[in-house]
């Protein structure tokens, strides 16, 4: 079946570091793939997303691109800050009749002043 | 424009009670969802709706039961509750379940402590 493997955290990092979560996946099909991002209290928010092999999602700073290849989605940002704090889940959207969200475990990220 | 609504925020259950989680969007989203997430696990999905009167069950469904009279609500019922499923649960919609690209909306999220 489908499923999503990102890094384990916590990360923890200073601020204005370089951040990269990685995530790998296994699918049938070409799923639609997202980052979502949770801060402390809150729902989960719709990061990025792709929806085919060699797109790239953006926002806020952050970037990833849908690797075929790799079957990678790996989430990056140049330079974080404190407010970057929280848990990334990434995620799969399959298709085929059954269609519903797979997530990774969340990587919990810490970023200090 | 609300969103997705859950309530209640904050539940404490006695092992045995029952209760239900309500959840209702204004998106006129015909997908809805229940998650729950718990540390290591990620989210992982226990009901799910594609349209009113049409219900499937997602990886971890027992304990749980759900109905979906209209497309704006979607509630979720523990039928005697467990110490196991102490939990955050997600309420979700979407116009589809994700495989389009289409954004999945989150609700806040239901803290659930059953003692």
């Amino acid at each position: 079946g489908n499923s999503v493997t990102q890094m384990e955290g916590p990360v923890t990092l200073s601020e204005e570091a370089f951040l990269t979560i990685n995530c790998t996946y296994t699918a049938t099909g070409y799923p639609s793939l997202f980052w979502y991002v949770q801060y402390p209290g809150e729902g989960l928010q719709l990061l990025l997303k792709a929806t085919k092999a060699d797109d790239k999602g953006s926002n806020k700073g952050f970037e990833a691109t849908y690797r075929k290849e790799t079957t990678s989605f790996h989430l990056e940002k140049g330079s974080v800050q404190v407010s970057d704090s929280a848990v990334y889940f990434c995620a799969l959207g399959s298709q085929g009749g059954s269609e519903k969200l797979v997530f990774g475990k969340g990587t919990k990220l810490t970023v200090n002043p | 424009n609300a969103g997705v609504t859950q309530t209640p925020k904050f539940q404490v259950l006695k092992t045995g009670q029952s209760m239900t989680l309500q959840c209702a969007q204004d998106m006129n989203h015909e997908y809805m969802s229940w998650y729950r997430q718990d540390p290591g696990m990620g989210l992982r999905l226990i009901h799910y709706s594609v349209g009113a009167g049409i219900t499937d069950q997602g990886e971890v469904p027992n304990g749980y039961n759900v109905s979906r009279s209209t497309t704006e609500d979607f509630p979720l019922r523990l039928l005697s509750a467990a110490p196991s499923q102490t939990s955050v649960y997600f309420c979700a919609s979407s116009l589809d379940g994700g495989g389009s690209g289409n954004t999945i909306y989150f609700g806040e999220g239901s803290w659930l402590t059953v003692v």
